[in-house]
C-alpha cells in the first residue's frame, strides 16, 4: 500500500545537536510539507517543496532545513539554532500543489522529538 | 490575516448521538477551501471532508456532513451516529492564497470523547 514513512517514531537529542528526520513517500505526489504541532495548538508550516531540488519556507522555518534531493524523500534536520525544538512534526504530500482543487494532504504518522 | 478559530477544546457525546464542532474562519481571498481532518492518539491526520468557497451545497461524506454558512464564515463539522472511535482531535484547516502559491492554516483542534 501506498502511504509515507517517517522515522524514527520517537527521537532524544541533547542540546546543541542536530538531528534529522526522514519522511519518505511511495505515492508519486509532487509537493511535500513538514508541520510541526504543538500541545493545544494547530499544526504550523515549516517548510514545503512543489518539485525536485526547490523548496519554500513556511511559516516556522527558522533552525530547520531540509533538502529535495529526489521526489520521494524530503528530509527535515533539526539545528541547535531552534530554540524550542521538543515537538511532534508530521511529513506530509499531495499530488499536485495546494492549488488544486480539493486537493488533500496525505500525512505520515509523525516523529515525536524531546530535547534532553 | 488568513485564521481558522476552533473554540471548544473539548466535547463530550453519547455513543450513537450527533455531534457539532465548530469552526469559523477569516479570509480575504474570495476562492478558498476548508478542510476536517482526525487526528486518533496515534498521531497521524485522517482527511474527513472538504468544502470548496464555490460549492453551492454542504459536502458530505458517509456520517460526515459540513455545516457551511459563508456569510458566517463557518464551516461546522457534523458527526451523525457517534461512535467510540469518533473519539479523537478533530482539526479545521482552510486552503488560502500566500503569493503565487497556496497554504494551509490550521485551527487548535477540538478533543472530542465518546462515551458509551
Amino acid at each position: 500500500d501506498g502511504g509515507i514513512t517517517q522515522s524514527p517514531k520517537y527521537l532524544f537529542r541533547k542540546e546543541g545537536q542536530n538531528v534529522t528526520l526522514s519522511c519518505e513517500q511511495n505515492l508519486n505526489h509532487d509537493a511535500m510539507y513538514w508541520y510541526r504541532q504543538d500541545p493545544g495548538q494547530g499544526l504550523r508550516l515549516i517548510y514545503y517543496s512543489q518539485i525536485v531540488n526547490d523548496f519554500q519556507k513556511g511559516d516556522i522555518a527558522e533552525g530547520y532545513s531540509v533538502s529535495r534531493e529526489k521526489k520521494e524523500s524530503f528530509p527535515l534536520t533539526v539545528t541547535s539554532a531552534q530554540k524550542n525544538p521538543t515537538a511532534f512534526y508530521l511529513c506530509a504530500s499531495t499530488k499536485g500543489t495546494l492549488r488544486d482543487g480539493a486537493n488533500v494532504l496525505t500525512f505520515g504518522a509523525g516523529s515525536r522529538l524531546t530535547v534532553l | 490575516a488568513q485564521k481558522i478559530t476552533q473554540t471548544q477544546p473539548g466535547m463530550f457525546v453519547q455513543e450513537k448521538e450527533a455531534v457539532t464542532l465548530d469552526c469559523t474562519y477569516d479570509t480575504s481571498d474570495p476562492s478558498y477551501g476548508l478542510f476536517w481532518y482526525k487526528q486518533p492518539s496515534s498521531g497521524e491526520m485522517i482527511f474527513l471532508i472538504y468544502q470548496g468557497s464555490y460549492d453551492q451545497q454542504n459536502a458530505t461524506e458517509g456520517r460526515y456532513s459540513l455545516n457551511f454558512q459563508k456569510a458566517r464564515k463557518s464551516a461546522n463539522l457534523v458527526i451523525s451516529a457517534s461512535q467510540l472511535g469518533d473519539s479523537a482531535m478533530y482539526f479545521c484547516a482552510m486552503r488560502y492564497r500566500a503569493g503565487s502559491a497556496r497554504q494551509l492554516t490550521f485551527g487548535s483542534g477540538t478533543q472530542l470523547t465518546v462515551l458509551p
